[in-house]
């Protein structure tokens, strides 16, 4: 079974910082990731996927994450956070089997501080 | 892209009614599509796979009889809460993937549902 671990609940940064969300994975098999990002009350945005096309994706709103198979992780970036970024960010892990099942991280709440 | 409408956003419901809580693909044919349940401040957990058709396939834990899902058409499922109570309020999301569309595109999610039962 595969599972998704984001190793912070919350993080804040400056506005004009960079971001830095962290996820790790497990899986059997070559994994599928995803980050989607979740405004209060909101349904989710897909940030980016990762499907072994190239290990660097690159995303909406400047985000762009690294999978990193040695260690086994996908963390997510941004140069430089802006206000509209605040957000709950979700790392996501699909089923290999291709039932389509996700599974979610906990969530990491980003606070940008201005 | 890839639209999916969930309605109603919002529902405040008297415990021991039934709420029925509609997600529909607006441009894409989905013959599956899932039901999440959000608790707050915490992360998504699916409740069922929707198969059109067919009988949806709910995951371990989650009552088939009291999480009702109909999935009577390719742009249609609907998720009923029967003789609800207070601790079925929650946020309930829905998503569905378009088969047409570029697979990097990923799962396209309603916008929610806040369930309030008092």
């Amino acid at each position: 079974a595969q599972s998704v671990t984001q190793l912070d609940s919350h993080v804040s940064v400056s506005e004009g910082t960079p971001v830095l969300l962290r996820c790790n994975y497990s899986s059997s098999y070559s994994p599928s990731l995803f980050w989607y990002v979740q405004h209060p009350n909101k349904g989710l945005q897909l940030l980016l996927k990762y499907t072994s096309a190239a290990t660097l994706v690159k995303g909406i709103n400047g985000f762009e994450a690294e999978f990193k198979k040695s260690e086994t992780s996908f963390h997510l970036t941004k140069p430089s956070a802006h206000m509209s970024d605040a957000a709950e960010y979700f790392c996501v892990v699909s089923d290999p089997s291709g039932n389509e099942k996700l599974t979610f991280g906990t969530g990491t709440r980003l606070t940008i501080i201005p | 892209g890839a639209v999916v409408s969930q309605h109603p956003s919002r529902v405040i419901c008297k415990s021991g009614t039934s709420v029925k809580i509609e997600c529909r693909s607006l441009d894409f044919q989905a013959t599956t599509m899932f039901w999440y349940r959000q608790f707050p401040k915490q992360s998504l957990m699916l409740m069922a796979t929707s198969n059109e058709g067919s009988k949806a396939t709910y995951e371990q834990g989650v009552e088939k009889d009291k999480f009702l899902i109909n999935h009577a058409s390719l742009t249609l499922s609907t998720l009923t809460v029967t003789s609800a109570h207070p601790e079925d309020s929650s946020f309930y999301i829905c998503s569905a993937r378009d088969p047409g569309a570029n697979p990097n595109y990923g799962y396209t999610f309603g916008s929610g549902t806040r369930l309030t039962v008092v």
